[in-house]
């Protein structure tokens, strides 16, 4: 079974502090991607990375970086928390997009950031 | 105006009922997934589909190129399958995922 795992499935952290969150799949999945759920505002793309070193902002990217020195790996940096930060934060992965292999998309549980 | 459009947003129905979840888009696509969010849970796909119809238990999944519409049915539907279902959109132009906002579905006993 392909797995997700988030590092954290809760944080609390204060304003000005710097987050990281940390997504590992075991599947060779080229594609990563981080997502903030928001109530009434569904999944917004943050980046999505399609291969080691790669990244590409998606929707909202302000106020986030991202690595991904290693395959398996992709990490979501807040450097300087604030409260509007306060989400649920979504990994995901998937095989490359192309053609006709589309990449089902398998997620981790997600992590959710509280920002004081 | 959203490139994907659930419908509805909010299903109540009663344990043993029929569902039907609709979802349109307005973009080329290459492939459409559904999924779904139980409370507090991460999200897991249910289908990817790019033509025609797909069946797991007590879910299928249609789609209609033609019409940019697709539909997830749930038949017998039971309690645990409460959740956020959600569709989203592969486009075939660049494979940029376009999300719909979700239908949350209440079963009651």
């Amino acid at each position: 079974d392909v797995k997700v795992t988030q590092s954290s499935r809760y944080l609390v952290k204060r304003t000005g502090e710097k987050v990281f969150l940390e997504c590992v799949q075991d599947m060779d999945h080229e594609n990563m991607f981080w997502y903030r759920q928001d109530p009434g505002l569904g999944l917004r793309l943050i980046y999505f990375s399609y291969d080691v070193k790669m990244k590409e902002k998606g929707d909202i990217p302000e106020g986030y970086s991202v690595s991904r020195e290693k395959k398996e790996r992709f990490s979501l940096i807040l450097e300087s928390a604030s409260t509007n930060q306060t989400s649920m934060y979504l990994c995901a992965s998937s095989l490359e997009f192309s053609g006709a292999n589309t990449g089902e998309l398998f997620f981790g549980e997600g992590s959710r950031l509280t920002v004081l | 105006k959203n490139e994907v459009e659930q419908s509805p947003q909010n299903l109540t129905a009663q344990e043993g009922e029929f569902i039907t979840i609709n979802c349109s888009y307005s973009v080329g696509i290459s492939a459409l997934h559904w999924l779904q969010q139980h409370p507090g849970g991460g999200i897991v796909s249910l289908f990817m589909l790019s033509s025609g119809k797909k069946k797991h238990g007590r879910l299928i999944a249609t789609i209609n190129i033609q019409e940019k519409h697709s539909s997830l049915h749930i038949t017998a539907s039971h309690p645990r399958d409460s959740a956020v279902y959600i569709c989203a959109v592969l486009m075939d132009s660049n494979y940029q995922l376009i999300w719909g906002a979700g239908t949350k579905l209440i079963i009651k006993p």
